[in-house]
């Protein structure tokens, strides 16, 4: 079983609430991202990092936030969440090493109403 | 810029009919990777592909690589309804990993 935790696993809000979506995990990996995907559409990469203190935009432009302080934990925030932040976002994690093979979580589904 | 292109984006079978989907790539791939996805789950990792023309198979699903390491196939035999999911394929580029826009696949009884 996959070591890599999302919370919350859902999430209805109100437009303007800030939030913010957590990700830990227990394998010690090295790199980590955060992508996004609608109901059974592509994965869209919005952010990475390979490592404390190293965050890096994705492909698909975002208005979320992330922080890397610590090796096992890379929140996202939303500062004001909107209606077209519904999604579902997945963390995931690889090592820095070797073959760029991913763990992912089991994902946060945001709803903003 | 980079992209992997994956077809067919959807595909219905009978179960028991076989299924394929397939992924190229513009670019040559230090190797590929191939997830599945449960309807309302996560990506799961399936295999890892490396070397150019290579053939590995899980059971009844048979993954291979191009001999260019551009394209990359998963075939599956004799379907079963617990096949039911979008399956990604993920072309490693240098430091990139791009993911394929997917195939999902749905099987009836």
């Amino acid at each position: 079983e996959a070591d890599i935790y999302q919370t919350p696993r859902y999430l209805v809000i109100g437009t303007g609430k800030k939030i913010t979506l957590e990700c830990s995990q227990t394998m010690g990996h090295d790199k980590m991202y955060w992508y996004q995907q609608d109901p059974g559409m592509e994965l869209h990469l919005i952010h990475y990092s390979y490592g404390v203190n190293s965050t890096e935009k994705g492909d698909l432009s975002s208005e979320s936030t992330v922080s890397r302080i610590r090796t096992e934990h890379f929140p996202l925030t939303l500062e004001s969440a909107r209606p077209s932040h519904t999604s579902q976002y997945l963390c995931a994690s690889s090592h820095r090493a070797g073959a760029n093979v991913l763990t992912f979580g089991a994902g946060s589904r945001l709803t903003v109403l | 810029g980079q992209q992997v292109m994956q077809i067919p984006q959807y595909q219905h079978v009978q179960e028991g009919e076989d299924f394929t989907t397939y992924c190229n790539s513009s670019t040559t791939l230090s190797n590929i990777q191939w997830y599945k996805q449960r309807p309302g789950g996560h990506p799961v990792f399936l295999i890892q592909l490396v070397k150019s023309g290579e053939v590995k198979k899980q059971k009844r699903l048979t993954f291979q690589f191009g001999e260019a390491k551009k394209n990359s196939s998963l075939h599956i035999t004799a379907t079963q309804t617990t096949d039911v999911g979008t399956y990604f394929c993920a072309g490693q580029a240098g430091t990139a990993l791009i993911f394929g826009k997917g195939t999902t696949l749905s099987v009836s009884s």
